[in-house]
């Protein structure tokens, strides 16, 4: 157990919705970021948050954004909902040394 | 362009056969390299952090080493649970902002 929680789990949508996923990172980590990995591929880097500011994307869209708050928590935020946005998405608190801990992941299929 | 290239794609050993996993990177910046394990359905799991040219680190069965174009993860006599995909990323320094490049991977088969 990393202590990173995703919610939810599982996720349906159709083309053209919205949807937020949520992840409550590990007390003390400032630093999360999230990743979207296709079946066989690695984790693809959408974008870092510190201390509730961006300060790093990935080559992913504007329709992709995020929250980070206080109590470290976030949100994933995608709009405008394309089938190719259906992977599972993966959220990683980092520790002051970058070492990255990350959840079970939330698994989107977009119909 | 950053890149990170994991080879080989798949990899199936003897229980006890040892080996090494390779990840070569292209990268302005490098703040750090990672590797991770992931198992089927999971997310990834932390191994190690390596900084600078000549560092290695040691955890159980593996051990991850560090040249200025390529890491390498060392197992040694691996056993049946060892099997899973074995990720490497680097963090690189784009000015004000991070960015974090994973490879595909190696999927590690250990046969008992």
């Amino acid at each position: 157990e990393t202590g990173v929680t995703q919610s939810p789990t599982h996720l349906i949508k159709t083309r053209g919705q919205q949807v937020t996923l949520r992840c409550s990172s590990q007390s003390g980590h400032n630093t999360v970021s999230w990743y979207q990995q296709a079946l066989g591929q690695g984790p693809q880097f959408i974008f870092q948050y510190y201390r509730e500011e961006e300060n790093g994307r990935g080559n992913f869209p504007p329709r992709f954004s995020g929250l980070q708050f206080p109590n470290y928590s976030s949100e994933l935020n995608v709009n405008a909902l394309e089938l190719d946005d259906s992977a599972l998405y993966l959220c990683a608190s980092s520790t002051p040394y970058n070492e990255q801990f990350f959840g079970p992941g939330t698994r989107l299929t977009v119909l | 362009e950053d890149q990170v290239t994991q080879s080989p794609e798949a990899l199936r050993l003897q229980e006890g056969e040892s080996s090494s996993l390779n990840c070569s990177y292209t990268v302005s910046g490098l703040r750090g390299l990672f590797w991770y394990r992931q198992d089927p359905g999971k997310g990834p799991e932390f191994l190690f952090t390596l900084y600078s040219a000549g560092e290695e680190k040691e955890k159980e069965r593996l051990k991850a080493t560090l040249t200025k174009k390529e890491s390498f993860l060392h197992i040694t006599a691996p056993k049946p649970e060892d099997s899973a995909t074995y990720l490497c990323a680097v963090q690189a320094s784009g000015g004000r902002d991070d960015k974090i490049i994973f490879g595909k991977g190696t999927r590690l088969h250990i046969l008992p």
